[in-house]
């Protein structure tokens, strides 16, 4: 079992829709979440970052961490065509802060 | 002015041969990474370094070697390529740890392929 369980889609959806994106994961020792978003042939780049649990929002985006379930969302509102891109999860602990670990990604598509 | 450079951005190669991937930030991070990213989109670290000292190391077969002249550049040198080595390649950096701000710079990423 990986660390990290992220539903690979393809999750397709038409504009303007909101958007659910979740990680599952299994080490309780994580403490910082992240969410990177890769476009086709790019590397990723940071969307969000969250301590521990609660809510972190940013325009259209709200992060979500629940750490007695293990769980972490992304949601995207009022979705757009520029949206569309693989979404990965990322975590660590404080123990190994320097190292990174990712959900293999959702692939999200956003119809015109 | 790209943050995190990497050359070359494809390598197409024969089993057996030897490559090298370089990487350039000019961010003036302290921390540099080697990430790969398999066919099914799956990123898994393989090296870090802090000023220019090893501190991650995962479990990574010994044909991989990974050098880091100075803060600003991190290269990896492949040995005896394999079918299985084929993925992308990503570098990446960050100032301190990349929990610290959760912030990582990638590179556009090096995509081996091994015939």
């Amino acid at each position: 079992q990986k660390e990290v369980e992220q539903d690979p889609g393809p999750l397709s959806v038409p504009e303007g829709a909101i958007v659910s994106l979740n990680c599952t994961y299994s080490n309780s020792a994580f403490q910082y979440f992240m969410w990177y978003r890769q476009y086709s042939r790019k590397g990723p780049e940071l969307l969000m970052y969250t301590y521990s649990s609660g809510n972190k929002e940013d325009g259209r985006f709200t992060a979500q961490v629940d750490k007695s379930s293990k769980y972490i969302s992304l949601f995207i509102r009022d979705s757009q065509p520029s949206d569309s891109a693989t979404y990965l999860c990322a975590m660590s602990g404080m123990d190994s802060s320097y190292k990174l670990i990712f959900g293999s990604g959702t692939r999200l598509l956003v119809r015109p | 002015d790209t943050a995190v450079s990497q050359t070359p951005k494809y390598l197409v190669t024969q089993m057996g041969n030897d490559k090298s991937i370089k990487c350039e930030q000019n961010l003036g991070h302290d921390t540099m990474y080697w990430y790969k990213q398999d066919s099914k989109k799956f990123l898994k670290i393989m090296f870090s370094y802090n000023n220019k000292e090893l501190i991650i190391n995962e479990t990574v077969p010994n044909r991989f070697s990974p050098k880091s002249p100075d803060k600003a550049h991190l290269n990896l040198h492949i040995n005896s390529l394999e079918l299985g080595d084929s993925a992308v390649y990503f570098c990446a950096s960050s100032q301190g740890s990349a929990s610290r701000t959760g912030e990582l710079f990638f590179g556009e990423g090096s995509r081996l392929t091994v015939l």
